[in-house]
């Protein structure tokens, strides 16, 4: 069965610091795999997504499929990218549409 | 501006009481919605998808007649939590999807609904 795991539920760095979110999957299709994100008190959006290949507010990720992972990164973090950070997998399923599996989240909290 | 409106954003009511929760599509027709639910410090569960003019899809663990969605129009999916109970207390989201039940499209989010059942 499908799986993401974020194995860091919270991430404390020093602004300026780099930033590495971790993410595994486990699927035996072909991925698709985003990273959304949560500020505080907002809805969840959509940070970036693999097959885009753009980097976002300075995120980057990049899919390795060798090591099933899909970790999101950025070289200098900065006090607004405190938040909580999901990783999904989006699959395909007969008669049933697309879904999306979340991963257990990150929360990114980036001291002064 | 919000693609997704979701309405009421709390809801606080008694054991048996049924509550209806409404997620709008305000930028585009949507045929799939999603309903997820979030337990504190947990990820985001899907509990069904939404077709309009069909039935839903059930997760598996997820009862249909306890989470009763409406799927009557391309902008508007409802979900009623029937004869709610403490521990369907939880916080609901829902998001659409452009472009159909396989879109490769990103999720658009409402803001969710704490539901509180006393």
């Amino acid at each position: 069965a499908q799986r993401v795991t974020q194995p860091e539920k919270l991430l404390s760095v020093f602004k300026g610091a780099p930033v590495e979110l971790k993410c595994n999957y486990s699927y035996s299709g072909s991925p698709e795999l985003f990273w959304y994100v949560q500020y505080s008190r907002q809805r969840l959006q959509l940070l970036l997504r693999h097959i885009s290949r753009e980097s976002i507010k300075g995120f980057t990720a990049d899919l390795n499929k060798g090591e099933t992972s899909f970790h999101l990164k950025k070289p200098f973090a900065q006090e607004e990218d405190s938040a909580m950070y999901y990783c999904a997998l989006s699959l395909s399923r007969d008669n049933a549409g697309n879904m999306l599996t979340f991963g257990g989240g990150t929360r990114l909290m980036v001291k002064p | 501006g919000a693609v997704v409106s979701q309405h009421p954003s709390r809801v606080i009511c008694k054991s048996g009481t049924s509550v209806k929760i409404e997620c709008r599509s305000l930028d585009f027709q949507a045929t799939t919605m999603f309903w997820y639910r979030q337990f504190p410090k947990q990820s985001l569960m899907l509990m069904a998808t939404s077709n309009e003019g069909s039935k839903a899809t059930y997760e598996q663990g997820v009862e249909k007649d306890k989470f009763l969605i409406n799927h009557a129009s391309l902008t508007l999916s409802t979900l009623t939590v029937t004869s709610a109970h403490p521990e369907d207390s939880s916080f609901y989201i829902c998001s659409v999807l452009a472009g159909g039940a396989y879109s490769n499209q990103p999720q658009h989010f409402g803001d969710g609904t704490r539901l509180s059942i006393l």
